[in-house]
């Protein structure tokens, strides 16, 4: 079965600087789509970035990057330039091909940007 | 991105009565919507799958006499909460793929259920 892992519950960043956002992951199968939702405290789910697993660059959306390393089966997001609007609930989320769509999600970050 | 609707945003009941929340697709046709349940300071933990047409698919442990799922039409799933009891208080979201790209899920803006 599959498993998403985010080991860090809590982590502060100052502003302007860059955050990474640990997620390490856990299949067997070979192809698979990794996702960063960010959760704000009115709790509706954002998509960030996307990195499917036969991608053989690092997915980026803006501010945020997706640290894709396969072999070590992780896929941290990095924030760069944090602004204080950052500050929130950071997912990960996996999705197996041919699993039904279904997203396995990590049990998240709570990020704080500070002055 | 597509947008996914939910209503109510939040709704507070008496125990024992049933509550009916809706999940559209706005702007793109979904034969298959996700209902997730999020307790405070937890992750999503997926409930059922809902397939336009035919029955939902629920994940283990979750009962589906309790939970019902309808997906009536491409744009809209409903999840009903039958004789709600206060441990069914938490916060209830929905979400949607749009044919072809990347299957990006996304995601209702939830509601907030609170039982009495």
């Amino acid at each position: 079965a599959q498993k998403i892992t985010q080991t860090q519950p809590g982590m502060f960043v100052q502003e302007k600087e860059a955050v990474t956002l640990d997620c390490t992951y856990d299949t067997s199968d070979p192809s698979y789509g990794l996702f960063w939702y960010k959760q704000p405290s009115s709790g509706e789910m954002i998509f960030l970035i996307y990195q499917g697993s036969y991608d053989q660059q690092n997915a980026t959306e803006g501010r945020y990057s997706l640290n894709f390393q396969k072999a070590r089966k992780s896929a941290n997001l990095v924030i760069s330039a944090s602004q204080l609007g950052d500050s929130a609930m950071y997912f990960c989320a996996m999705r197996l091909t041919g699993g039904g769509n279904k997203l396995t999600f990590g049990t998240g970050t709570q990020l704080k940007v500070e002055l | 991105g597509a947008v996914v609707s939910q209503h109510p945003s939040w709704v507070i009941c008496k125990s024992g009565t049933s509550v009916k929340i809706e999940c559209r697709s706005l702007d793109f046709q979904a034969t298959t919507m996700f209902w997730y349940r999020q307790f405070p300071k937890q992750s999503l933990m997926l409930m059922a799958t809902s397939n336009e047409g035919s029955k939902a698919t629920y994940e283990q442990g979750v009962e589906k006499d309790k939970f019902l799922i309808n997906h009536a039409s491409l744009t809209l799933s409903t999840l009903t909460v039958t004789s709600a009891h206060p441990e069914d208080s938490s916060f209830y979201i929905c979400s949607a793929s749009p044919p072809g790209g990347r299957e990006t899920q996304y995601f209702g803006p939830g509601t907030r259920l609170l039982v009495l």
